[in-house]
């Protein structure tokens, strides 16, 4: 069985750019959670996408927003970068009926 | 207050050893408590699932839960230097969809 695949796995960009990354889930589960992870923060919840709603958002500003598509694979882009949003973002797939979540390898931004 | 707490450590202990890692939680109506594994540069990774209270075993590891004083503790036998990591708690409330973790505790196994 396939796990969460997250893509790219690494990217570097500059301040002021927009960057999209992509989460394809565990076949069968349709809810999918993004968060980021800092040293400092640990991880930060951002959304979660059910069935291609976002059910629950986290305190992050509207420069991050998300979406998830029929298949349930996610996007979640991140606008106008700062170089604080350098971090390891996760996304995590789950049945979305109180079980346990599973999480892809991560996408590890460098905003330069 | 956060919903998890976790004492970051970080934690040495020589190979062999019992390792206890522990987390409290604010609300007692969580129900579904669940620990990963991350070693670095990687996403974490689900070691145990439990539901309510109770323990529950696989292999060197235990999850134990404890309701009454809003406790969960994970503990590893015969700890591997292979169990250098950082270790999350997590929680999802009933009901609930979004889940919450604690920071996370690093540790490592001295060979």
């Amino acid at each position: 069985k396939a796990g969460v695949t997250q893509t790219p796995r690494y990217l570097i960009k500059t301040r002021g750019q927009q960057v999209t990354l992509s989460c394809s889930p565990i076949s069968g589960h349709r809810s999918v959670s993004w968060y980021q992870q800092t040293p400092g923060q640990g991880l930060q919840f951002l959304f979660e996408y059910f069935s291609e709603t976002q059910r629950n958002k986290g305190n992050f500003p509207g420069r991050f927003s998300g979406r998830q598509f029929s298949n349930s694979r996610s996007e979640m882009n991140v606008s106008t970068l700062e170089l604080g949003d350098s971090a390891l973002y996760l996304c995590a797939s789950s049945r979305g009926d109180e079980t346990e979540a599973f999480f892809g390898q991560g996408t590890r931004l460098t905003v330069v | 207050q956060k919903e998890v707490e976790q004492d970051p450590g970080p934690l040495s202990v020589p190979e062999g050893a019992i390792v206890s890692l522990n987390c409290t939680y604010s609300n007692s109506a969580f129900q579904y408590f669940m620990w990963y594994r991350q070693y670095s540069r990687k996403g974490p990774e689900l070691l145990m699932y439990t539901y309510s209270s109770g323990n529950k075993e696989d292999g060197r590891f235990t999850a134990q839960v404890d309701k009454s004083s809003k406790y969960i503790s994970l503990f590893i036998r015969d700890s591997q230097p292979s169990d250098s990591a950082t270790y999350l708690c997590a929680t999802l409330p009933p009901r609930g969809n979004q889940f919450y973790f604690g920071t996370g505790t690093s540790l490592t196994v001295i060979p």
